[in-house]
């Protein structure tokens, strides 16, 4: 069960937009609708951005969006903010009846 | 207000045990599969096990913990536990209990060190 893949780290200036991306398989990513992104804050538990690739939570800001192109999912983030610089995990289900996260992404705002 | 509180946390030897607990709160605890996942210090997230709403129904685990863990549920008691037996030091980590397929909410979490 290999992680699915992230880039390390992402950067950006307040205002502008970031895309995160997450990359796995027909096995998993590719092969279901149920993606989802969570952001972390150090020290807190994570917290559910978006869910079934595009959907967002009720209370999550509509600057935070998904979507999902082959085997690709992505999170991208509008008019980034201060607040918004923090670890970013995807996740989806499996072929296998199982969870699998993405490595992690480290987003700063500079 | 829906909430997760998990405990039983704590230290323990390689080759030991111990049960975590996830208490629910605030929303209809058996008409949700619920989950565990874990965090190595300084790590990314780790899925470990998934109960379904029925207990009887599906359960599955990661290929790291598959029978060595075991997860259960009581839905009179709205509860969630993990049993963990045969304890690594690559155990260690903070162990969320989390709800649903969304995985939404998170509890807090509970921090597992397994050292000698």
């Amino acid at each position: 069960q290999s992680a699915l893949t992230q880039p390390a780290s992402v950067s950006g200036s307040p205002g502008q937009s970031i895309t995160i991306s997450c990359t796995g398989t027909s096995s998993d990513v590719g092969g279901y609708k149920y993606v989802s992104w969570y952001q972390q804050h150090p020290g807190k538990a994570p917290k559910l951005m978006i869910f079934e690739v595009s959907k967002r939570p009720s209370g999550v800001s509509s600057r935070f969006s998904g979507s999902k192109s082959g085997n690709t999912a992505s999170l991208t983030i509008s008019g980034l903010q201060a607040e918004d610089e923090a670890d970013y995990y995807c996740r989806s289900y499996t072929s296998t009846s199982t969870l699998m996260f993405g490595g992690g992404t480290k987003l700063t705002v500079l | 207000e829906e909430q997760l509180v998990e405990s039983g946390g704590g230290l323990v030897q390689p080759g030991g045990s111990l049960r975590l607990s996830c208490a629910a709160s605030g929303f209809t605890f058996s008409g949700y599969s619920m989950n565990w996942v874990r965090q190595a210090p300084g790590k990314g997230l780790e899925w470990v096990s998934c109960i379904s709403s029925t207990s009887s129904d599906t359960i599955s685990y990661a290929d790291s913990v598959r029978g060595r863990f075991t997860i259960s549920r009581d839905n009179a008691k709205n509860s969630l536990y993990l049993q963990m037996n045969s304890l690594r030091a690559e155990d260690t980590a903070v162990y969320y209990c989390a709800r649903g397929q969304s995985l939404d909410p998170w509890g807090q979490g509970t921090l597992v060190t397994v050292s000698s």
